[in-house]
């Protein structure tokens, strides 16, 4: 089991550049979540799936950042127009959804966004 | 809402002495709560978690207990070593709800 998989581990925008985050979640799990992370923040919620279908997103910055997931086995967090306060390390994580280990979040080693 | 409270930022300690980071909460439900722990360039990882009331659970020489009469899930070490350095964050899940509510963390430093 390689657990979540988080391309690219890096990526460098310019201001006002499209900048799009892949995840793969672990097989069998269905339900996938994103966070950002910053020294400032924390660990802030941005958005969840589960089965594929969007259930939450109360966290995601509503006109720059949108999350798909096309299949079980990726999601992608997109950012359109990227502002410097964009730069965060965004993490993917999965789970699953019922039976004894349905609480616990496994996390991709994320990828760093810098916006210049 | 609900939230999670972790007052320390930062803490640094001399191996070889306990720890105590603290985490409390605000809810209305019955909670999960969880501490991770994330080492430097790594992921962050499931350190404890419970949602009994005042059972001790305990990994890798780490130990907590959920009080919630005082909604609190301290974290604690009797002797840290030099491998415990790294961010550790505690959350609150809801019953029946898979998001986890993250802590500002607190940046553990053990010294030689």
């Amino acid at each position: 089991n390689a657990g979540v998989i988080q391309t690219p581990r890096h990526k460098v925008t310019g201001k006002g550049q499209e900048a799009t985050l892949w995840c793969e979640p672990i097989s069998g799990h269905s339900a996938v979540f994103w966070y950002r992370q910053t020294i400032v923040q924390g660990l802030e919620f941005l958005t969840y799936f589960r089965n594929q279908a969007p259930i939450d997103d109360s966290g995601m910055p509503k006109e720059r950042f949108s999350a798909q997931m096309p299949n079980q086995s990726h999601s992608t967090l997109k950012i359109q127009s990227t502002q410097p306060q964009d730069s965060a390390v965004y993490l993917c994580a999965s789970s699953f959804t019922g039976g004894a280990d349905a609480e616990t979040l496994y996390f991709g080693s994320g990828t760093r966004l810098t916006v210049l | 809402g609900d939230s999670v409270t972790q007052t320390e930022g930062l803490v640094t300690l001399t191996k070889g002495l306990p720890v105590m980071l603290n985490c409390t909460y605000q809810t209305t439900y019955s909670p999960f709560l969880f501490w991770y722990v994330q080492h430097l360039n790594e992921a962050p990882k499931l350190l404890l978690k419970s949602s009994t009331d005042n059972k001790r659970t305990e990994h890798q020489g780490f130990y907590a207990t959920l009080h919630k009469s005082s909604s609190s899930f301290h974290l604690q070490k009797s002797s840290v070593q030099l491998s415990d350095s790294a961010l550790y964050f505690c959350a609150l899940k809801m019953p029946n709800y898979n998001v986890l509510y993250f802590g500002s963390g607190t940046k553990l430093t053990v010294e030689p």
